[in-house]
């Protein structure tokens, strides 16, 4: 059974960066997804863990870096220049045939002065 | 790139079955069988129920299920019990710059 852990609640001030860590192992797509309060999912992009290919949504372009360290089986998601919009919970999923089939616990992260 | 249309709300009443629909383009849902149905209750993480436009993955209940016409795909729950209330998301591989894109969620309500 696959488990995703991700690291705990960020607080960061406006025009910050904030990295999230996936505890994952390697060999598929993983992927990044938030959830502003009340709000609907929001793709971010994908990594697969192996070759440490990406690809992002086009809003986070050039803002959003997803990395991986096969050393430790973690994947990475760091967005920058954080504005209150960026509010929001973010989660790590796994990728099978197209749909997220296991996820993490999420990570909340509240931007504020 | 929009997000797939949902309504804002469905409701049943117990063992009525509801459908909710997801509405796309021809980039997104109408040009590829790469549809996925996800189940959120409140404070935890999604749940993948379809994907696929129609298959469900183990342990997923046969009460939900899944098609597409055209440009729009549907989930259907049959049988509806108390623990369906939850809020839905459709979710559709795209041929744009943003190759995944959620719907905007629909809330179910079982009177």
């Amino acid at each position: 059974q696959v488990q995703l852990v991700q690291s705990g609640a960020e607080v960061k001030k406006p025009g910050a960066s904030v990295k999230v860590s996936c505890k994952a192992s390697t060999g598929y797509f993983l992927h990044w997804v938030r959830q502003a309060p009340g709000q609907g999912l929001e793709w971010l992009g994908w990594i697969h863990t192996s070759n440490g290919g990406t690809r992002y949504g086009q809003k986070f372009q050039g803002r959003v870096t997803m990395t991986r360290d096969t050393s430790i089986s973690a994947a990475y998601m760091e967005l920058s220049s954080l504005t209150s919009d960026d509010t929001a919970m973010y989660y790590c999923a796994t990728e099978y045939q197209r749909g997220l089939d296991h996820w993490g616990q999420g990570t909340l992260v509240t931007v504020s002065s | 790139q929009s997000a797939l249309t949902q309504p804002a709300s469905v409701s049943g009443s117990p063992g009525q079955s509801i459908t909710i629909s997801c509405t796309g383009t021809s980039s997104d849902i109408g040009g590829h069988n790469y549809v996925s149905w996800y189940q959120q209750h409140p404070g935890k993480a999604p749940k993948l129920l379809i994907y696929e436009v129609t298959i469900r993955p183990s342990g997923v209940s046969n009460r939900f299920s899944g098609s597409k016409s055209g440009n729009t795909a549907s989930l259907t729950i049959s049988g509806l019990q108390s623990e369906d209330e939850a809020d839905y998301y459709c979710n559709s591989y795209t041929s744009n710059n943003t190759p995944y894109v959620f719907g905007t969620g629909t809330r179910v309500t079982v009177l």
